[in-house]
């Protein structure tokens, strides 16, 4: 059965730093990989997606995330974080070939510090 | 363009009473998705229709909660008898035909029963 599994629940880093978010999936078919990002007393938004075209997918926000078959990764990244991206961000896999019927993975909450 | 519309946003109620949660899709989106987002289990997929017709409800909890989508514009999620445990936030999100993995969610309704 297809999941996704994010290390660490918490990511706190300063602005202008790198943001990594991690993403590790498991999936019997070419998966279809998602990232939302969640905004506090909000509704989950699609920052970005992989459908099987190019392995490195940008998003909005200047996010990015690259699809490594090897590692069965989809790690999420920000050259330079901004105060207003902290938030929560979840990671999601498709649970049908529709690529519409999504499980999403426990968030990670990234926290800017000034 | 007007997103996915939840109503209410907040609902506060006590135990063994009936709770309705409502939603209304985008015009023109014909899946439509209950999610139910708590701190100890994460976002979990409840129900999915495709064109008003429930594909998996394999999510719903338990006897006491039920869906229903009578037409293309709105959808119902109801709890008969409420308990406490089921206090969370719900979610209704609506997808575009092949539109893949691009949900988009309503604000969410926060269900507290005491």
């Amino acid at each position: 059965a297809q999941s996704v599994t994010q290390l660490g629940s918490h990511v706190s880093v300063s602005e202008g730093a790198l943001v990594l978010l991690r993403c590790n999936y498991s999936s019997s078919v070419p998966p279809y990989l998602f990232w939302y990002v969640q905004y506090p007393n909000q509704g989950l938004q699609l920052l970005l997606k992989y459908t099987s075209a190019a392995t490195l997918v940008k998003g909005i926000n200047g996010f990015e995330a690259e699809f490594k078959k090897s590692e069965t990764s989809f790690h999420l990244t920000k050259p330079s974080a901004h105060m207003s991206d902290a938030a929560e961000y979840f990671c999601a896999v498709s649970l049908n070939n529709a690529g519409n019927m999504l499980t999403f993975g426990g968030g990670t909450r990234l926290m800017v510090k000034p | 363009d007007a997103g996915v519309i939840q109503s209410p946003r907040h609902e506060v109620t006590e135990m063994g009473q009936e709770v309705t949660l409502r939603c209304k899709p985008i015009s023109g989106h014909n899946s439509l998705f209950w999610y139910r987002q708590t701190m100890m289990r994460g976002l979990e997929l409840l129900i999915y229709f495709n064109n008003n017709v429930p594909i998996d409800d394999s999510g719903m909890p338990e006897d006491r909660f039920s869906a229903k989508m009578p037409n293309a514009s709105f959808s119902t999620l109801k709890i008969q008898p409420s308990e406490p445990r089921d206090s969370a936030v719900y979610f209704c999100a609506s997808i575009k035909g092949q539109n893949t993995g691009e949900l988009f969610f309503g604000e969410g309704s926060r269900l507290t029963v005491l």
